[in-house]
């Protein structure tokens, strides 16, 4: 079956710097890779996918790259704010089940 | 408004009795989820369902139990709860190939 490493899983940036969250996995087959938020008390949400025929896509201070070659994927917070303090996730998925890594806490410090 | 519920937000039990966990989406998803989660770790999933009449086990082993009678209903039953169960239960659903959306949770304690 699939599965999803996550580095780091825990990262701290002072405000303003950028943040980058890396994932692997394993199955070739995978061809979809959400990114969820998940901010404290509240549920796991989606701030960005890309699929596989794309090899990145940007959401204002967001961005997600895939190397299908080396199979992995980044997430890519730019300019980070107090409010991007949360625990990140990726997954991969094939069509019919999606695997999650272990998570990454960001703590943005003022 | 399109969504998933779950219901109880918070619930504190004792140990030996029986639960269920509530789960409903409006979305028409056929594909519906499970995941166990303490606070900030890891998801662990632990049933899943790609439509009615099915139930599948998940990665973690659970001593729960789920049914899907109905499209928009996958409720979670612990027959005989136990403090190893205390945790978060979040359950989510999806239409293949596309995002999950959770619901808010059942925190559930086991005194």
């Amino acid at each position: 079956g699939e599965n999803v490493e996550q580095h780091p899983s825990t990262l701290s940036v002072q405000e303003g710097d950028s943040a980058v969250i890396k994932c692997t996995y394993s199955d070739s087959a995978s061809n979809y890779f959400p990114w969820y938020k998940q901010e404290l008390g509240k549920r796991p949400q989606l701030i960005i996918d890309i699929r596989s025929n794309v090899g990145e896509k940007k959401d204002q201070r967001i961005a997600v790259t895939l190397n299908k070659t080396a199979k992995h994927f980044s997430l890519h917070i730019t300019e980070t704010q107090p409010e991007d303090s949360a625990v990140y996730f990726c997954a991969a998925s094939n069509d019919y089940k999606l695997s999650f890594g272990a998570g990454t806490t960001v703590t943005v410090r003022a | 408004e399109a969504d998933i519920y779950q219901t109880p937000r918070y619930l504190v039990i004792g140990t030996g009795k029986k639960i269920t966990l509530e789960c409903s989406q409006t979305m028409g998803h056929d594909k519906m989820y499970w995941y166990q989660q303490d606070p900030g770790m890891e998801l662990h999933l632990i049933h899943y369902s790609y439509g009615v009449n099915s139930t599948e086990k998940g990665d973690l082993s659970s001593e729960s139990t789920v049914s899907r009678i109905r499209t928009e209903h996958f409720p979670l039953t612990l027959e005989s709860a136990r403090p190893s169960h205390t945790s978060q239960y979040l359950c989510a659903s999806s239409v293949p190939g596309s995002p999950l959306h959770f619901g808010n949770g059942t925190r559930l304690t086991v005194t």
